[in-house]
């Protein structure tokens, strides 16, 4: 299966900061991008869906101007949580999403993010 | 009402033992369905997708009744590696043609023990 990277897997910041996470899809074209959030003990919750070259679609109660994501490329996704809260700390976590050769949708998740705000 | 609902557990079986999980979704124009496998602290990784016939792998058996809109998953002669979160993952493609993100239940927790 098609391998997806996330950088960094761990960050620890301060309250007010910037924290940018990058997601690569590394033998997979991704048509499609997924950034989920999973707080402890909870499910994992879409936070957004963005297609290669166009603007992200924000899930209801998803601040945009906090969660920025730009998917320039069809290997390439980044989420930049701005000024950086100790509420927003949580595992976040992508997936590529596309389909392959015999035009089947497939989506692979990366290892995820665990962010820590202090 | 949840999309997705699951019993969060957790169930405590001893090694060997049979073990079933329910999921329902609430959405009739769901596609696909999946269980995925959640280890703590990790990504979660896909078990198996769910057919209307019903699938089977090893010692995994998935079931969908679209007319209940529910899915199962069976695992059989369990290992403790078995011990982990069983999410239940429900896909909905609209009429626009674009794909969805997935929506997951909130997980099973199964624990094996010795």
């Amino acid at each position: 299966g098609a391998v997806v990277s996330q950088h960094p897997s761990r960050v620890i910041c301060k309250s007010g900061t910037s924290v940018k996470i990058e997601c690569r899809s590394l033998d997979f074209q991704a048509t499609t991008m997924f950034w989920y959030r999973q707080f402890p003990k909870q499910s994992l919750m879409l936070m957004a869906t963005s297609n290669e070259g166009s603007k992200a679609t924000y899930e209801q109660g998803v601040e945009k101007d906090k969660f920025l994501i730009n998917h320039a490329s069809l290997t390439l996704s980044t989420l930049t949580v701005t000024s950086a809260h100790p509420e927003d700390s949580s595992f976040y976590i992508c997936s590529a999403a596309g389909r392959d050769s015999s035009n089947i949708y497939e989506q692979y998740f990366g290892p995820g993010t665990r962010l820590t705000v202090t | 009402r949840k999309e997705v609902e699951q019993d969060p557990g957790p169930f405590n079986v001893p090694e060997g033992a049979t073990v079933a999980f329910n999921c329902t979704y609430s959405n009739s124009a769901s596609q696909s369905f999946f269980w995925y496998r959640q280890d703590c602290r990790k990504e979660p990784k896909l078990l198996m997708s769910v057919y209307s016939s019903g699938n089977e792998d090893g010692r995994f058996t998935a079931q969908l009744n679209r007319a209940s809109q529910y899915i199962s998953l069976l695992i059989r002669d369990s290992k403790l590696s078995d011990s982990a979160t069983y999410l239940c993952v429900v896909n909905t493609l609209y009429s626009g043609g674009g794909a969805d993100g997935l929506t997951f239940g909130k997980g099973t927790h199964l624990i094996i023990q010795p």
